[in-house]
């Protein structure tokens, strides 16, 4: 398909435990946003990549929450010792450029037991 | 007192009414502002995208952006059930640093 994919779309773990969650954006879109979703709650902004500058990562909740791009492509979120709290939907987008038109993957629920 | 405030309601209309959703903001830098709908256990997807003050319509959906009261609008006309969805609003900045604030988002039921 052409849309955001992303992986896995559900995740349960123990907590303590890393976890690794991939978002494969549109071909072509240089810009890819990581979002948290908290049930009922609105998106709360995580990490934002543009084209070959330095990530903004002023979303980022803690030191045990890291993302990267590799090759302007693919990106990874990783979580490690995962708590409680971190038990939410995980929203990765893509867009062409910065004026905000966004397109979604559907999202990796995770749960942390 | 954030950025951009939205009211999480939820509002529930009678189908076939007139919905209007609304979201103000703080920062007069605003220059794009947009629409977005989620439904349930979905990731959000544009639905209306403006840049200066005033309406544009698209079928049912009219965006409204008034910029010297910081204020934007969606209305949606001819309300159906398939629209009860989450509705938010974003906005962005591009001076020196980009921003794209997110509003809280609104829960739209409409009851057929």
């Amino acid at each position: 398909g052409a849309g955001v994919s992303q992986s896995p779309s559900n995740k349960v773990t123990e907590k303590g435990k890393d976890v690794e969650l991939r978002c494969d954006p549109i071909s072509g879109h240089t810009a890819l946003y990581w979002y948290r979703q908290s049930l009922g709650q609105g998106l709360e902004f995580l990490i934002y990549f543009q084209g070959n500058s330095a990530p903004d990562k002023s979303g980022l909740p803690s030191d045990r929450f890291s993302a990267e791009r590799t090759g302007g492509s693919v990106s990874t979120l990783t979580i490690q010792r995962t708590q409680q709290e971190d038990s939410a939907v995980y929203l990765c987008a893509s867009s062409y450029d910065n004026t905000g038109e966004l397109f979604f993957g559907e999202g990796s629920r995770l749960t942390v037991l | 007192q954030k950025e951009v405030e939205q009211d999480p309601g939820p509002l529930s209309v009678p189908e076939g009414a007139i919905v209007s959703l609304n979201c103000t903001y703080s920062n007069s830098a605003f220059q794009y502002f947009m629409w977005y709908r989620q439904y349930s256990r979905k990731g959000p997807e544009l639905l209306m995208y403006t840049y200066s003050s005033g309406n544009k319509e698209d079928g049912r959906f009219t965006a409204q952006v008034d910029k010297s009261s910081k204020y934007i609008s969606l209305f949606i006309r001819d309300s159906q059930p398939s629209d009860s969805a989450t509705c938010l609003c974003a906005m962005i900045v591009m001076d020196s640093n980009y921003q794209l604030i997110w509003g809280a988002g609104t829960k739209l039921i409409i009851k057929p």
